[in-house]
């Protein structure tokens, strides 16, 4: 179970929008930044979106990110089929012991 | 270029150890918190680790406190993770991570460059 809730899946047609949710609580997203990273099959995560909604350089604004309370929202527009693959979110969580949480991933697939 | 490679990886039994190295290039390494973080077969990411620029703050997650010590050598531009009594739950690829702004651990934002990765298979 992680501390960060995300739908395991979301699909959406070429060309199309879809969003991925990440919810938390006040110990980590109410009070940090987060950021989403994008994982390829057989690939290290790459960073999307830093500081809730900053795209380091080389990512297209295709994606987008935004953060509300304790939840935070990442949007892909244009959908091609080289964006199908899992997405992460993460933040700082002082709960317990202070570390960094993970959602679970979503699966995105480009139909 | 900034550069993470792992390795140390490998098959181990119950029980044993083993020692990761994470070397760095392509960037002032002692001005930055690094990371570990890993992922079991068919699973999510999980963090597992955190060191700041001097090695005097590590911080560690719950499944891996008491068994597993983090420690860098700035001089190697070097940061290891040695994994004691390892479990079969251990099993995943370790990556380590680099922070974006800081060298602090509460300072953590993102995380800009992984490493490509080690796999640590735990098994009799």
């Amino acid at each position: 179970q992680s501390v960060l809730t995300q739908p395991p899946s979301v699909s959406a047609a070429p060309g199309q929008k879809v969003t991925i949710s990440c919810s938390g609580s006040s110990s980590n997203i109410g009070n940090y930044f987060v950021s989403w990273y994008q994982q390829l099959p057989g690939t290290a995560p790459k960073l999307l979106i830093y500081d809730n909604n900053k795209r380091p350089s080389g990512i297209p604004d295709r994606f987008s990110g935004s953060k509300s309370g304790t939840s935070a929202t990442l949007g892909i527009t244009g959908l091609q089929t080289g964006d199908e693959a899992h997405y992460y979110c993460a933040t700082w969580d002082t709960s317990l012991s202070a570390g960094v949480v993970f959602g679970g991933g979503t699966k995105l697939t480009v139909l | 270029e900034v550069q993470l490679v792992e390795s140390g990886g490998g098959l181990v039994q119950p029980g044993r150890s083993l020692r990761l190295s994470c070397a760095a290039s392509g960037f002032m390494f002692d001005d930055y918190a690094i990371h570990w973080v890993r992922q079991a077969p068919g699973k999510g990411l999980e963090w597992v680790s955190g060191i700041n620029w001097n090695g005097g703050d590590v911080a560690y997650g719950d499944s891996v406190k008491g068994r597993f010590t983090t420690s860098r050598d700035n001089a190697k531009n070097s940061v290891y993770l040695q994994m004691n009594s390892l479990r079969p739950d251990d099993t995943a690829i370790y990556y380590c991570a680099k922070v974006k702004s800081s060298g602090w651990l509460e300072g953590w934002d993102a995380f800009d460059f992984w490493g490509q990765g080690t796999m640590v298979t735990v098994s009799s």
